[in-house]
């Protein structure tokens, strides 16, 4: 079964400083990897997407890494902001070409604080 | 402004009381989806539609029904809610398939079936 796991389920820093979320998946065929920030009572929006053959992907102060040989990703926030508090979500793609699935993560709870 | 417009974004209703939330892109978009959001879960798609007239069963289709008679509308139909179909209801839409197309979520559906 396709899983995709996010750590921690919850995380408070202050303003300015910065923070790694980590994503965990279990899932075949791989086709990409995509990182969503979902402000609350709002739908998700995408900061990256990525293939097996992208190590990095930048979105401003989002950076986002793949390793596709452990099944791990991670998204680094620099510097964060208030409006940077949100959930952060990590979406694995697989499936055969055109006729992809997705598998969502829980999510991560980011709350900045000043 | 491209986007993803669903209506109502608030819903109180009764059991067995049919309802339909509707959801609308101005983007051109070939592929749409409905996916439902509850707490402690992931995303969780509902049904997909590739392009017109075509439409498939997501992870949880039950109770669910969707039609596609135009490109831009994706409408979903409970025929008879349950308490158990109360979730927070996105609709998304992508270029094409999911193939490293980004897709864009609307606003969300708050469903209540008391």
């Amino acid at each position: 079964k396709n899983q995709v796991e996010q750590s921690p389920q919850s995380l408070i820093i202050l303003e300015g400083k910065n923070c790694t979320l980590q994503c965990n998946y279990t899932v075949s065929p791989f086709s990409n990897l995509r990182w969503y920030k979902q402000d609350t009572g709002r739908g998700p929006v995408s900061l990256t997407i990525m293939t097996f053959s992208e190590n990095t992907k930048s979105n401003g102060r989002y950076t986002a890494t793949l390793d596709a040989d452990t099944k791990q990703s991670s998204l680094h926030i620099t510097a964060s902001q208030l409006s940077d508090s949100a959930s952060y979500i990590c979406v694995v793609s697989s499936g055969p070409f055109g006729n992809e699935k997705l598998t969502f993560g829980t999510g991560t709870r980011l709350t900045i604080i000043p | 402004e491209a986007q993803v417009t669903q209506n109502p974004r608030y819903l109180i209703t009764v059991t067995g009381k049919k309802l339909t939330v509707t959801c609308s892109q101005n983007m051109n978009h070939e592929y749409m989806s409905w996916y439902r959001q509850d707490p402690g879960l992931g995303l969780r798609q509902i049904y997909y539609s590739m392009n017109v007239e075509v439409t498939d069963k997501g992870d949880v289709p039950e109770g669910y029904k969707v039609s596609r008679k135009e490109k831009r509308n994706f409408p979903l139909i409970l025929e008879s809610p349950s308490p158990n179909q109360t979730s927070l209801y996105f609709c998304a839409s992508s270029l094409m398939a999911l193939t490293y197309n980004e897709q864009f979520f609307g606003p969300g559906t708050r469903l209540t079936v008391l």
